[in-house]
């Protein structure tokens, strides 16, 4: 089975400066890849996904996130963030054969200060 | 488009007692999954429902069971209530038995005490 690690489970950033969530999954079969948002009282949005194709995936409220095969990882990254991205940012995988289970990271919080 | 809801939105139970939460799916969606999402943690994978019959069932006991209707909206049952049962409960609907995106409800919170 599937783990997903998400290492930070709270990254404080001051708005307008870079951030990374880090991301890394535990099998090296063929993959989806998802990052879902999590407003308060809400329920999860879907950001952005890689299935197939560039490695490069962009939303577009300007995160990205980058598959790696290699180093098992799908880091999600945006430039500048807006104090409007506070939330709690989760990391998903599906395996290609079974692809209806989806295996959740246990997310990240990140929280944009003034 | 109505978009995936779920009821109720919170819910109180007893241990031992037995609890039925709902979700309609979205408009033109034919499969269902449920998630067990406890506090601060992920989303875990229950199962899920495609044209009404169970179609993927991830590490949870049977006293978790669940239904889809006809229209496709759906149950999630549970039986003999655990204090670790407490958790938020989403529903996702999507369309076919392929990947298609997920879109999920705003969940129901359930207590056990």
């Amino acid at each position: 089975a599937q783990s997903v690690t998400q290492l930070d489970s709270q990254v404080p950033v001051f708005e307008e400066a870079p951030v990374e969530l880090r991301c890394n999954y535990s099998s090296s079969v063929s993959v989806y890849l998802f990052w879902y948002v999590q407003y308060p009282n809400q329920g999860l949005q879907l950001l952005l996904k890689y299935l197939s194709g560039s490695t490069l995936v962009e939303s577009i409220n300007g995160f990205e996130a980058e598959f790696n095969k290699s180093q098992t990882s799908f880091h999600l990254r945006k430039p500048s963030v807006h104090i409007s991205d506070t939330a709690e940012y989760f990391c998903a995988v599906s395996e290609g054969y079974n692809f209806n289970k989806f295996y959740f990271g246990s997310g990240t919080k990140l929280n944009v200060k003034p | 488009e109505t978009g995936v809801t779920q009821s109720p939105t919170h819910l109180i139970k007893t241990r031992g007692q037995q609890v039925t939460l709902r979700c309609s799916s979205q408009s033109g969606h034919n499969t269902v999954s449920w998630y067990q999402q406890a506090l601060g943690q992920g989303p875990q994978f229950i199962f899920q429902y495609y044209r009404e019959e169970e179609n993927g069932r991830g590490n949870f006991p049977p006293r978790f069971s669940g239904l889809q209707f006809p229209n496709y909206s759906s149950e999630l049952n549970v039986n003999a209530l655990e204090l670790d049962d407490s958790a938020l409960y989403l529903c996702a609907s999507s369309f076919g038995k392929t990947y298609n995106e997920q879109f999920f409800g705003p969940g129901t919170r359930l207590t056990v005490l």
